[in-house]
């Protein structure tokens, strides 16, 4: 079965500072990926979609980008930190099953 | 657009007590997902349904899929302290993936 792996679990970053978040995915092939945001309030929105590699799709304008350079990784970047981009960053993979969740990344923008 | 409603918002039972929760939908989905979230983790699939009117089970847990496609329920026999959590449905199909905003679940033992 898959196994999606995040990394950091937590990150502390100032305003203005760039950044780079990255997933992996193992025990599948060509999966869709998927970066979602969770904020405090709980709901989950969809951030960026990926059907292969350089395949990308913004569901959300806004100052984050991504990119999957690899077939089973997926990097969430940012130029340029601001406060409002502060919330739990969740990777996610299906490919012909229902959608998995990685464990997160804990983003606080100071 | 598309609308999921879930329901309750957050409930407080006691140990040993059933839940329910409910997810209703404006569209017809071809797919009901229920999850788990513990906090400072990922959600967790507890169960898939993929056909209208399927029940499916596992362990203390049972979710259906509403015969008009539009709605699926959730429910928990016999809650323990474990149980904590917030559980998210999710309806669509793959790719195209709306979630609710979850049941808070609070269990005192």
């Amino acid at each position: 079965s898959q196994t999606i792996h995040q990394w950091p679990a937590t990150l502390v970053q100032p305003v203005g500072s760039p950044l780079s978040l990255e997933c992996t995915v193992e025990g599948t092939s060509n999966p869709n990926l998927y970066w979602y945001r969770q904020a405090a309030g709980r709901g989950l929105q969809l951030l960026f979609y990926s059907v292969g590699i350089g395949q990308i799709s913004s569901e959300v304008p806004q100052n984050l980008s991504a990119s999957r350079p690899q077939d089973r990784q997926f990097i969430l970047s940012s130029k340029k930190l601001l406060l409002s981009d502060s919330g739990f960053y969740l990777c996610a993979c299906d490919s012909w099953g229902p959608l998995h969740f990685g464990n997160g990344t804990r983003l606080t923008v100071t | 657009g598309q609308q999921l409603n879930q329901s309750p918002q957050s409930m407080f039972i006691q140990e040993g007590e059933d839940v329910s929760m409910n997810c209703t939908s404006s569209s017809i989905f071809n797919t009901w997902l229920w999850y788990k979230q513990d906090p400072g983790e990922g959600p967790v699939l507890l169960i898939a349904l993929y056909k209208a009117g399927e029940l499916t089970s596992n362990g203390r847990l049972t979710a259906q899929f509403g015969i008009t496609r539009k709605d699926s329920f959730l429910n928990i026999s016999a809650s323990i302290p474990s149980d904590v959590g917030i559980y998210f449905c999710a309806g669509g199909s793959q790719g195209n993936l709306i979630f609710g905003k979850g049941t808070k679940l609070s269990v005192k033992p």
